[in-house]
């Protein structure tokens, strides 16, 4: 079933290709930064986070950037395969609390 | 091992009614959390348990919204009086203990209708 709506921000890339996808966030007191994958019917599974104190972490095919300057956040993905298909959510945990913040979500398609 | 389960997976009631929603969250697992996803919009913080502590309850939209976490595993989230913009999917979420941030782990959801 169905888990987000028909109005999410939408990227599509031919399987093999880099995707980039991006996510600005609000609060300067977040002190960590989450991605999560979120497949059609199913909850949100962790991808790869970043301490506020990092710019960069790598995962395995995917790579967290974060721009404390302009408070951006991407999330870049090697070598897309079909797997990768759901919607991507970045997430902020505000220093002191444990609740996250999370944005409105990208869609990812990958094209055969 | 098991991830964290919710049900019903899905759940249609009718305006007015109550509904209730169970989490059971990891083993060992001393946080819980409650999420809502509605159509067009990410995850919204409802509330979150950690061990014997006071719940966060910042996040709960109007009193009708209550959650209690019995002896420190499983977690009910209790709509009464339900509204149509009550419908949406509630994501129930757990972590370990301790630590500055630890990474939650999410149950499949229970998809609420209210007609």
């Amino acid at each position: 079933g169905e888990s987000v709506g028909l109005h999410l921000p939408t990227l599509s890339v031919q399987e093999g290709d880099n995707s980039i996808i991006n996510c600005a966030y609000s609060n300067s007191a977040s002190d960590y930064f989450i991605w999560y994958k979120q497949e059609s019917g199913k909850g949100p599974q962790f991808i790869i986070d970043i301490r506020s104190n990092m710019d960069k972490r790598q995962g395995q095919r995917v790579t967290v950037l974060l721009n404390k300057t302009v408070k951006h956040l991407s999330l870049q993905i090697a070598a897309t395969q079909p797997g990768d298909s759901a919607v991507y959510f970045c997430a902020e945990k505000i220093q002191g609390a444990q609740k996250l913040v999370f944005g409105q979500g990208t869609r990812l398609t990958i094209n055969p | 091992g098991a991830g964290v389960s919710q049900s019903p997976s899905n759940k249609v009631t009718e305006k007015g009614k109550d509904v209730e929603l169970r989490c059971d969250p990891i083993s060992g697992h001393t946080a819980l959390y409650w999420y809502r996803q509605s159509l067009g919009q990410g995850l919204e913080f409802l509330i979150y348990f950690q061990g014997n502590s006071a719940p966060d309850k910042s996040g709960l939209p109007s009193d009708r919204f209550s959650a209690e976490r019995t002896g420190g595993s499983v977690s009910t989230l209790t709509i009464q009086r339900t509204q149509q913009e009550d419908s949406a999917v509630y994501l129930c979420a757990s972590s370990p203990l301790g630590g500055v941030y630890n990474e939650q782990f999410f149950g499949p959801g229970t998809r609420l209708t209210v007609l």
